[in-house]
């Protein structure tokens, strides 16, 4: 069964400074990977995803993330976080095209920016 | 496109009382999927519909959760005899799943259930 892990419930973060957030997975198969954003009371918001190709993916608001085999590991990365980052991240495996695309989710990590 | 829209947002209900939630997909998403999240976790799935056939509802919560997808556009998430431990975010994903490629999922705001 797939799992996925987010070992950090919370993260602090300087206005403009660096931002990593870190997800492990569990997959049998070549792993479908997801970065959603979610603020309070609101639905997921896609960040960008991993299929296959290029390990390092870009996406909106100017997140990236590396897809990392070896390690099992898909983390987020920003260069300069904004106050309007604050927010809680979700990453997320999918089953892929055998069948329905089911996302299992981390916990997630919520972050907050201090000014 | 309009994006995924669900109705109604809040829903506070007394226990044992029936609710029923509605999901609009994105205008010819074929898949549509629903999840529960409850407070400081992440979605659970619980079913998707390819067109209007229900494709997998084994991990709907109980016999008291049923879906439908009558016409392949909307979808309805009922919840009969609500217990307290129903109270959650009710979540709803739209999909385009073309040939062999996977599908990317796009989330509704979600329908906020509290069981008084």
């Amino acid at each position: 069964a797939q799992s996925v892990t987010q070992p950090d419930i919370h993260i602090t973060v300087s206005e403009g400074a660096s931002l990593e957030l870190r997800c492990n997975y569990s997959y049998g198969a070549t792993p479908y990977l997801f970065w959603y954003v979610q603020s309070p009371g609101q639905g997921l918001q896609l960040l960008l995803k991993y299929f296959s190709g290029d390990t390092l993916v870009q996406g909106i608001k100017g997140f990236e993330a590396e897809f990392k085999r070896s390690q099992s590991s898909f983390n987020l990365r920003k260069p300069s976080v904004h106050w309007s980052d604050a927010a809680e991240y979700f990453c997320a495996v999918g089953a892929g095209t055998g069948g329905g695309n089911k996302l299992t989710f981390g916990t997630g990590t919520q972050l907050k920016v201090e000014l | 496109d309009t994006g995924v829209s669900q109705n109604p947002r809040h829903k506070i209900t007394k226990r044992g009382q029936n609710v029923t939630f509605r999901c609009d997909p994105i205008s010819e998403h074929n898949r549509l999927y629903w999840y529960r999240q409850t407070l400081g976790q992440g979605p659970e799935f619980l079913t998707y519909f390819q067109n209007e056939a229900q494709l997998e509802k084994s991990r709907l919560l109980s016999d008291r959760f049923s879906a439908e997808r009558p016409k392949g556009s909307f979808s309805t998430l009922e919840i009969q005899r609500t217990e307290q431990g129903d109270s959650a975010m009710y979540l709803c994903a739209s999909s385009i799943k073309q040939g062999s490629s996977t599908d990317t999922q796009y989330f509704g705001p979600g329908t906020r259930l509290t069981v008084l």
